[in-house]
């Protein structure tokens, strides 16, 4: 089982629509959690943590944790073509205290 | 925030040659990475660069094929030695202002062919 997983996509959404992202984890002792943007060819950039159970929202980013279930999501509201990107789940380890990457899911926003 | 400057940008090595790749930030960081992202894949840690001191490998990465330095708050370089095709991949830079180490901002990579 691999620490953190992501469904690889590609997720194709119109443009204006709402895309969801998911990733689960398998270590039930972390406590913090990232969303990083990484556009094609491009470095990753961090949009979104989160540390505490139920939504938090950024602008038209909202990030959600249920740490029951293990489980992170992202929701991109009113979805542009510029958001096509493939987008990072990450979760610090609670025995190493580093941050550990999920595979990735690329988003495909179509005009 | 930090600017990262990595460089080079991208290099075609011959196989058995090392290539020592630099990290630059734009200001005093307290954390520094060392990412490798292979074609199609994830982000995997290789190493914590500590100033002054050793660097901290992950499961996997051994000081002899990834030296590593850091000799201030400033600057790191990665080392990646007697190259192989399979360390052919995108290796990237990362640092840390604060003390969550989940909120990172990463260099634009160093994308090393190796034939």
């Amino acid at each position: 089982q691999k620490e953190v997983e992501q469904n690889s996509g590609p997720l194709s959404v119109p443009e204006g629509a709402i895309a969801s992202l998911n990733c689960t984890y398998s270590d039930r002792g972390s406590q913090s959690f990232f969303w990083y943007r990484q556009y094609s060819g491009k470095s990753p950039e961090l949009i979104m943590s989160i540390y505490s159970n139920g939504d938090k929202e950024d602008g038209r980013f909202t990030a959600q944790l249920n740490k029951a279930s293990q489980y992170v999501s992202l929701l991109i509201r009113d979805s542009q073509p510029s958001d096509s990107a493939t987008y990072l789940c990450a979760v610090i380890g609670s025995n190493t205290g580093k941050l550990i990457f999920g595979q990735g899911t690329t988003l495909q926003v179509k005009p | 925030s930090a600017v990262i400057s990595q460089k080079p940008s991208r290099d075609i090595c011959q196989r058995g040659t090392s290539l020592t790749i630099q990290c630059q930030v734009d200001s005093q960081v307290t954390m520094m990475f060392w990412y490798r992202q292979q074609p199609g894949q994830s982000l995997t840690l290789i190493a914590t660069a500590n100033q002054g001191s050793e660097a901290t490998y992950e499961s996997g990465f051994v000081i002899d094929k990834f030296p590593i330095s850091r000799p201030n708050l400033t600057f790191s370089t990665l080392t990646v030695s007697n190259m192989s095709p399979e360390d052919s991949s995108i290796y990237l830079c990362s640092a840390g202002t604060g003390v969550d180490t989940g909120e990172l901002f990463f260099g634009e990579g160093s994308r090393l062919t190796v034939l």
